[in-house]
């Protein structure tokens, strides 16, 4: 079964800190893995997604995220933090070879809240 | 062009009635999704359409829950003799063949069962 973890409920980091927004996975196959990002108020926004080849992968808003497929991780990462970034990121995954397939939604985690302070 | 919509955007009901979601996917965009998001929780996937494919129900969470998807096109998703644990948001999304997972999400509609 496919699953989609995200450990902190919770991130605080003060502006033009590093961030970074964990996230593990497991899926029978190979992924293809996703970050949205939620901000207060307005739906949810793709923010960049891993397919295949290079593993870090560049997203908007300055973001990024490494896949690491021994740590089954995607890590969610941004050099220097701003205010205006803070809002609910979520992981999310599918297997690959199920594209098209009964199983062509995404599994979420339950979603991080990044706060960023001034 | 225009991207995915959803409509009402708020809802209140009394427990017992009956209520129709509507979602109008990005054109030309073959899949689509209903999501639920209730306060303090992720996504839980509910239905999901593909092309003329039969859906997807696996998410449902009862059978007063059920979608349709009429022309390939329009959605809109039933809930029958709603209850207060129905209370959430719920979002709708679409995607392209051409790129595969990446969803583009509706303002989602909020429903409040008294």
């Amino acid at each position: 079964a496919q699953s989609v973890a995200q450990p902190e409920d919770q991130v605080n980091v003060a502006e033009g800190n590093p961030l970074t927004v964990k996230c593990t996975y497991s899926v029978s196959g190979n992924p293809y893995l996703f970050w949205y990002v939620q901000y207060p108020n307005r739906g949810l926004q793709f923010l960049l997604k891993y397919i295949t080849g290079d593993n870090l992968v560049k997203g908007s808003y300055g973001f990024e995220a490494e896949f690491n497929k021994s740590q089954t991780s995607f890590h969610l990462k941004k050099p220097s933090a701003l205010v205006s970034d803070s809002a609910l990121y979520f992981c999310a995954v599918r297997d690959r070879w199920n594209y098209g397939g009964s199983q062509g939604n995404l599994i979420f985690g339950k979603g991080t809240k990044l706060s960023v302070k001034p | 062009g225009a991207g995915v919509s959803q409509s009402p955007s708020n809802k209140v009901t009394e427990k017992g009635k009956d209520v129709e979601l509507r979602c109008d996917p990005i054109s030309g965009h073959t899949a689509l999704y209903w999501y639920r998001q209730s306060l303090g929780q992720g996504l839980e996937f509910l239905i999901y359409f593909q092309g003329n494919s039969a859906p997807d129900k696996s998410g449902l969470p009862s059978d007063r829950f059920s979608a349709e998807r009429t022309g390939g096109s329009v959605s809109t998703l039933t809930i029958q003799r709603t209850q207060q644990e129905d209370s959430a948001v719920y979002l709708c999304a679409s995607s392209s063949l051409r790129s595969p997972g990446e969803q583009y999400f509706g303002p989602g509609t909020r429903l409040t069962v008294t």
